[in-house]
Formats: C-alpha cells, structure tokens, sequence
C-alpha cells in the first residue's frame, strides 16, 4: 500500500529565514497532495495542496512542489514568522489518504 | 461558525469501560471520518461515512464502532476500552471525498485509557 515518509521530524529556523519540509510517497498513482498545519491544541488545517497534473503551486509565502518522477513533494515557507511555529503533515492519495508523521516547525526569534 | 465541533474535549477512562464521542458539523457535508493521531504517527483512519445512514471501515476500526443516523453527527463509540486506544482522536468533515478535497477538522478528544 501507499506509504509516505516526511523530513524532518523537527525544523527549527531563525525568523524571517525559509523553511522547506519534505515528503515522499511510493504509490505512483497517487494524484492528490494536501499539506496540513496542525496548531497546539487544535485539529490540522489545510493551507495548501497540488494535484498530480501541477508542479507547481504559491500562494503568498507558501509554496508547494512536485516531482512525480522522483515520487517526492516539499513544502516551501518564505520569509518565516512566530505564527508558523506549529507541526505540518504532508499527505498522498490515490483512494485512499495516507498521512506523513509531521514536521514540527520551531520559529526562533 | 462553529464548523466542526468535537464532545468531549478531554476524558479518562478505566479499561473495559464504554464511551461514545460525539461529532456535529453544520457545513451540510456528506462526509465523515474519525481519525487518530499517536506520538511520531500520522493521522489514521478509523471509519468513515459517505452520508447519512452509512459507515465503512478505514485503516484502524477495530475496537471501534461508528453511527452516522444524521448527516450532521457521526458518533464514535469504544466498546470496552483498552490502553492502546489512548489517543487524540479526530473528526472531519468534507464537501466530497477527502481524498479529493479539503477536510475540516475539529478541535480533538484527547482520550487515555487506565
């Protein structure tokens, strides 16, 4: 079945620098990739995803790539602040979705 | 806007001991899910629904039953509990299937079985 492997477990950045969270899924047909920010005490949210006919996707300070040759997809924040301190999870879906095991991301002031 | 809204927040149980959490959406969504999240694991699936008067299993149902006799509630119940079933449990909801789209999920149940 689909398994998808993230990188890094833990990310800690300076404020204002950029973070990059990778994933990596071994289902070739996987055709759907959310990405989720999961804050303290709350559930995930979405905050951006990539279809598999897209390498490509921003939106203001988040980026999200895909290689499907590769099998991997990266999450890209720019220009980094206090408020994205918070663990983000990748995903992969064909039928089903099967979810990475998080980034906790550590903003340092 | 409440969204997603989980019952309880917080609860304690003794192994062998029965509960039922209780999940109310009010977006008018068809589906669903019940999820767990574990320390270093990702969110897995328990069950979920497609709308209202059905269920179906996901990755982990053992151990767990689901209801879904409205479209806005979907309740999970644990039988008799057991200590692997300590867990922050979650529920979402979805437009279309969550495999597709975006999910909204609620606040979480963070449940610990003695």
């Amino acid at each position: 079945g689909e398994n998808v492997e993230q990188h890094p477990s833990t990310l800690s950045v300076q404020e204002g620098d950029s973070a990059v969270i990778k994933c990596t899924y071994s289902d070739s047909a996987s055709n759907y990739f959310p990405w989720y920010k999961q804050e303290l005490g709350k559930g995930p949210q979405l905050i951006i995803d990539i279809r598999s006919n897209v390498g490509e996707k921003k939106d203001q300070r988040i980026a999200v790539t895909l290689n499907k040759t590769a099998k991997h997809f990266s999450l890209h924040i720019t220009e980094t602040q206090p408020e994205d301190s918070a663990v983000y999870f990748c995903a992969a879906s064909n039928y089903q979705l099967i979810w990475g095991a998080g980034t906790k991301l550590i903003i340092k002031p | 806007n409440a969204g997603v809204t989980q019952t309880p927040k917080f609860r304690v149980l003794k192994t062998g001991q029965s509960m039922t959490l209780l999940c109310a959406q009010d977006m008018n969504h068809e589906y669903m899910y019940w999820y767990r999240q574990d320390p270093g694991m990702g969110l897995r699936l328990i069950h979920y629904s497609v709308g209202e008067g059905t269920t179906a299993k996901g990755e982990v149902p053992d151990g767990y039953n689901v209801s879904r006799l409205k479209k806005q509630n979907f309740l999970l119940g644990l039988e008799s509990a057991a200590p692997s079933q300590t867990s922050v449990y979650f529920c979402a909801s979805s437009p279309q299937d969550i495999f597709i789209t975006e999910a909204f999920f609620g606040q979480g149940t963070r449940l610990t079985v003695v």
